[in-house]
């Protein structure tokens, strides 16, 4: 069974732009959720999907989005980019979304730099 | 307000030592706890999980030792592999009945990196 996938790897963008990172399940896992890791902050929870909805949100600016679609694929979206948002960002993936005692695989990750 | 710690930030060890990684918590809600291990710019491995039920979990080389009334758990490499170097997180998850609080939302400590040395 195929991993998590995330694409692009490696991003680059200026200040003010925007940018959609793309987040592929492993096949069957219904639940997303979406990680910043900084070298300041750490391994921080940005946001959870499960069909399609968004069930727990972390403490994020509301530049920071995602949605999920039928498919389970997710993507997150950041606006108007700032130097901070400069960090590794990882999807993780669930199989039943039940919310507890759930194993989360994680993605490569896709590292964007703001430049 | 930091809910998961590993307090060590580094640890080194012999070739075929054990290594033991230690992570505190404070949050009485935690009920699943993880630990994953991850190499710069990868995304986390999952290594071995523990349920609040249960105070040890084992498989291969790796045990995890869970200590609620302590609040602490720690995972033992038996024995410790150069390819074991890496960073390794602990992360735990809430319960339920914390809420709508508690989908889909790992809390992580912030690290110990563990050399292995031939």
């Amino acid at each position: 069974k195929a991993g998590v996938t995330q694409t692009p790897r490696y991003l680059i963008k200026t200040r003010g732009q925007q940018v959609t990172l793309s987040c592929s399940p492993i096949s069957g896992h219904r639940s997303v959720s979406w990680y910043q890791q900084t070298p300041g902050q750490g391994l921080q929870f940005l946001f959870e999907y499960f069909s399609e909805t968004q069930r727990n949100k972390g403490n994020f600016p509301g530049r920071f989005s995602g949605r999920q679609f039928s498919n389970s694929r997710s993507e997150m979206n950041v606006s108007t980019l700032e130097l901070g948002d400069s960090a590794l960002y990882l999807c993780a993936s669930s199989s039943l979304g039940r919310g507890r005692q759930e194993t989360q695989y994680f993605g490569p990750g896709t590292r964007l730099l703001v430049l | 307000d930091q809910q998961v710690k590993q307090n060590s930030p580094s640890l080194s060890v012999q070739e075929g030592r054990i290594s033991i990684l230690n992570c505190d918590y404070t949050n009485s809600m935690f009920d699943y706890f993880l630990w994953y291990k991850k190499y710069p710019a990868e995304g986390p491995t999952f290594l071995i999980s523990i349920s609040s039920i249960k105070d040890k979990n084992e498989d291969g080389r790796f045990t995890v030792f869970l200590n609620k009334s302590a609040k602490h758990l720690s995972l033992h490499i038996v024995p410790s592999q150069p390819g074991d170097s890496a960073v390794y997180f602990c992360a735990a998850m809430l319960s339920p009945n914390a809420g709508g609080t508690s989908y889909g939302k790992l809390t992580f400590g912030q690290g110990t990196i563990l050399t292995v040395h031939p």
